[in-house]
């Protein structure tokens, strides 16, 4: 089985610029979760949504924006980019929406926003 | 509300010696603890987790973790380093109700020849 896969894997915008990002979970998984990685620092949670609904949120601004489709893959949208949001994005699935259940990540989407 | 401390963001050892790297959690309700490595350009990957099962966590790749509520700390051991071993390493905690996991800063992992 594939695992989770994000795409794309690299790219670069300009401040005030929008993007999405996307991620496909393992086949099976309801659940998906963005996180944003700064360098130098761990994962920040951003969303989670199990089902097609959100179910969690992270302290970050209106400007991210995510949602998941009936086949479980999600986009991760942000607008009007600031250099503080370059940062490797990590999508991750899980097969429920419990605590306990691992995550599993994928490589991730860097972005670099000049 | 939920947060994980990671006691030092870089950790030296020569490849044979001991690994422990320092993981202090707070959590109001039971938590749930994980162990994740990150290898250069990757994305994370599961080491161990608890449950409650057992405060005794085997992982993979002969890691470790004790989970000590008094203590409120979940450290990760490996009896003996190899150089493969080299990565940054993260401590995680989640709640029951699964709405996020807070992840630590990370440690790097250095292992010496």
């Amino acid at each position: 089985d594939a695992g989770v896969t994000q795409s794309p894997t690299h790219l670069i915008k300009t401040r005030g610029q929008h993007v999405t990002l996307r991620c496909s979970p393992i086949s099976g998984h309801k659940s998906v979760s963005w996180y944003q990685q700064v360098l130098g620092q761990g994962p920040q949670f951003i969303f989670q949504y199990y089902e097609k609904e959100e179910r969690g949120r992270g302290n970050f601004p209106d400007r991210f924006s995510a949602r998941q489709f009936p086949n479980y893959s999600s986009e991760l949208n942000v607008n009007a980019l600031l250099l503080g949001d370059s940062a490797l994005y990590l999508c991750a699935s899980q097969r429920e929406w419990e605590g306990s259940a691992e995550a599993f990540f994928g490589q991730g989407t860097r972005l670099t926003v000049v | 509300a939920q947060s994980v401390t990671q006691l030092g963001s870089h950790v030296s050892v020569s490849e044979g010696a001991l690994v422990l790297l320092r993981c202090n959690y707070s959590s109001s309700v039971p938590p749930y603890l994980f162990w994740y490595v990150q290898y250069p350009n990757q994305g994370l990957q599961l080491l161990l987790k608890y449950t409650s099962a057992a405060t005794l966590v085997k992982g993979i790749n002969g890691f470790e973790a004790e989970f000590k509520k008094s203590e409120t700390s979940f450290h990760l051991t490996k009896p003996s380093a190899h150089m493969s071993d080299a990565a940054e390493y993260f401590c995680a905690v989640s709640d029951t109700g699964g709405f996020k996991t807070i992840f630590g800063a990370g440690t790097r992992l250095f292992v010496k020849a």
